[in-house]
């Protein structure tokens, strides 16, 4: 099992720059998850899928934050435009619906100047 | 009120002490609650998970569930220099799993 795979690891942008996240889930997981980590407000759900439909987008900070999951192994993030406050790193997760913990990605470090 | 607190520390503890860590949390209808333990530059790693009242076992670990108190609690056993990390508190209702902000443990050789 190659667990949560997320791209790219690292992201440098320019401020105004339109910036896109992408995640696979571990295959079967039929639960997916966005979440923001920064030193200030630690780690902050997003928005998540079950079963490829948005369920919860309410902790999305803005507009210019969009998510996809178009299918049941691919998920997107998209900033645009992005602002240095954006700045964080964003974690992929995935798991079976039910009381279960989650499983993370790598993450993905963005950093927007 | 923050929906899960934790002292973020940092938490010094002798190597083969006990460590200690704690958490609270405000919803009532919390159904699961999960240790994750994260190292520096690395992603939340799940170590523990307890759904009821009580004590439960894992290896050196111990979580401990009081949902009158709304508290949850983690002892380390026989610390370990490389248990020093951040350990995230996690509850969830339904499908959500929310996150305190960590606790730094160090584990002093």
């Amino acid at each position: 099992d190659a667990g949560v795979i997320q791209s790219p690891r690292h992201e440098v942008t320019e401020m105004g720059q339109e910036v896109t996240l992408r995640c696979k889930p571990i295959s079967g997981h039929n639960s997916l998850f966005w979440y923001r980590q920064t030193m200030m407000r630690g780690l902050e759900l997003l928005i998540y899928f079950n079963n490829n439909v948005p369920i919860d987008d309410s902790g999305m900070p803005e507009d210019r934050f969009s998510a996809k999951m178009p299918n049941a192994s691919f998920s997107t993030l998209k900033i645009q435009p992005s602002e240095p406050r954006d700045s964080a790193v964003y974690f992929c997760a995935s798991r079976l619906t039910g009381d279960y913990g989650y499983t993370f990605g790598s993450g993905t470090r963005l950093t927007v100047v | 009120q923050k929906e899960v607190e934790q002292n973020s520390g940092p938490l010094s503890v002798p190597e083969g002490a006990i460590a200690s860590l704690n958490c609270t949390y405000s919803d009532r209808g919390s159904q699961s609650f999960f240790w994750y333990r994260q190292y520096s530059g690395k992603s939340p790693e799940l170590i523990m998970s307890i759904y009821s009242n009580g004590d439960k076992e894992d290896g050196r670990f111990t979580a401990q569930l009081n949902k009158a108190s709304q508290y949850v609690s983690l002892l380390i056993r026989d610390s370990q220099p490389s248990d020093s990390a951040t350990y995230l508190c996690a509850v969830s209702r339904d499908d959500k799993i929310i996150f305190g902000k960590g606790t730094r443990l160090h584990i002093l050789p």
